[in-house]
């Protein structure tokens, strides 16, 4: 079974901090994706990493960065947390199969007050 | 844009029910198709990978009709363990690893 983790399941921070938000996979997929879900909005790709050191934006990259230091861990930053950045916040990695099926992570719900 | 449109819903049906949910996407270089089920609070779970030959798992039946660019899910004899929101899911394009996530249709079956 693909196992993916998130670093908090809930995190609440003020308005201007800087925020990490981590998520480690247990099997040696290249492919890892940042996605944060509204309601009303769907799930949203932010950033994705197809390997080490690589990076690519998504559809909304306004306000976040990311980090892919090693092939099993990919970090989502908030350089300055803002209250609109308020969501849940969701890590997958993809299989790489031709399927291109995508694997979640629990989520992590981050409250910017 | 490319997208992938659903019906909200809810839909409320009675246990047992026989329930059809529908979806249309707009890339035509889309070649992977998913339904994937995501309960109240919790991540997105795949559900099913969607053929052109149509597949079936237990109570759960999937088809793609490429010519329309609609995926369809239909689910027999529900369980009160079916209420979730299911999301139709394709792939962004020809070779892309990037998925295009419909807003969901939720589903309640009740009692």
């Amino acid at each position: 079974d693909v196992k993916v983790t998130q670093s908090s399941r809930y995190l609440v921070k003020r308005t201007g901090e800087k925020v990490f938000l981590e998520c480690v996979q247990d099997m040696d997929h290249e492919n890892m994706f940042w996605y944060r879900q509204d309601p009303g909005l769907g799930l949203r790709l932010i950033y994705f990493s197809y390997d080490v050191k690589m990076k690519e934006k998504g559809d909304i990259p306004e306000g976040y960065s990311v980090s892919r230091e090693k092939k099993e861990r990919f970090s989502l930053i908030l350089e300055s947390a803002s209250t609109n950045q308020t969501s849940m916040y969701l890590c997958a990695i993809g299989t790489g199969s031709i399927a291109y099926e995508q694997y979640f992570g629990p989520g992590t719900r981050l409250t910017v007050t | 844009r490319k997208e992938v449109e659903q019906d909200p819903g809810p839909f409320n049906v009675p246990e047992g029910a026989t329930v059809a949910f529908n979806c249309t996407y707009s890339n035509s270089a889309s070649q992977s198709f998913f339904w994937y089920r995501q309960d109240c609070r919790k991540e997105p779970k795949l559900l099913m990978s969607v053929y052109s030959s149509g597949n079936e798992d237990g109570r759960f039946t999937a088809q793609l009709n490429r010519a329309s660019q609609y995926i369809s899910l239909l689910i027999r004899d529900s369980k009160l363990s079916d209420s979730a929101t299911y999301l139709c899911v394709v792939n962004s394009g020809a070779g892309s690893y990037q998925l295009t996530f419909g807003k969901g249709t939720k589903l309640s079956v009740i009692p």
